[in-house]
């Protein structure tokens, strides 16, 4: 299968626990993106990398998201701290061409008790 | 700042009947993007468009990017139970890298049988 593929598909945590997603992209991608959603609401982007260099950030990734594409293939997304308006569906996605045809992964979503 | 509203926020229609619903905004968009979301899965793109009047197909959807270039309409002919889901209308973030998108708030379908 060449489809984005994130892990884990759900994780429940308790509040101020650490959590890690992990996004492996379509292969020939070079573009990936992480993306929040939240119950009732489209995606909100969170961050880009063109091959590992993180290339933009949005407000909502507060000092305590972290994110890595180390090798400009796999990524993945820390939560340290994490508090109950984390909970949410994160999703990752990526792309080849700019032509802003996205392809989304099935998301890992994250419930913080 | 951008916004997409959606409308209706949701649909209940019978099998085999014609849907259509729009997605505005207070500002210009050079691209206007379709996606559907399935319970539990990440956002798929269904039509792409890039040209204001542009009038794309995709099996039973078709979707036009308005001449305004502050809208744009999605319709699905004769539905079918496999198209419930949620519809987001998306668009480039203004000052944003490319594949920062805005997504609109979704337009929930349900098909009854």
């Amino acid at each position: 299968d060449t489809g984005v593929s994130q892990d884990p598909r759900h994780k429940i945590t308790k509040r101020g626990q650490n959590v890690t997603f992990r996004c492996d992209p379509i292969s020939e991608h070079n573009r990936l993106y992480w993306y929040r959603q939240t119950l009732g609401q489209g995606p909100e982007f969170l961050t880009y990398f063109q091959n590992e260099a993180q290339l933009e950030k949005s407000r909502l990734l507060s000092d305590r998201f972290s994110a890595e594409r180390p090798k400009g293939s796999f990524s993945t997304l820390e939560i340290q701290r994490t508090e109950q308006g984390d909970s949410a569906m994160y999703l990752c996605a990526s792309s080849l061409v700019v032509t802003g045809e996205l392809f989304f992964g099935e998301g890992s979503r994250l419930t913080v008790l | 700042g951008q916004q997409l509203n959606q409308s209706p926020q949701s649909m209940f229609i019978q099998e085999g009947e014609d849907v259509s619903m729009n997605c505005t905004s207070s500002s210009i968009f050079n691209t206007w993007l379709w996606y559907k979301q399935d319970p539990g899965e990440g956002p798929v793109l269904l039509i792409a468009l890039y040209k204001a009047g542009e009038l794309t197909s995709n099996g039973r959807l078709t979707a036009q990017f308005g001449i305004t270039r502050k809208d744009s309409f999605l319709n699905i002919s004769a539905s079918i139970p496999s198209d419930v889901g949620i519809y987001f209308c998306a668009g480039p973030n203004y000052g944003g890298s490319q594949g920062n998108l805005i997504f609109g708030k979704g337009t929930k379908l349900s098909v009854k049988p």
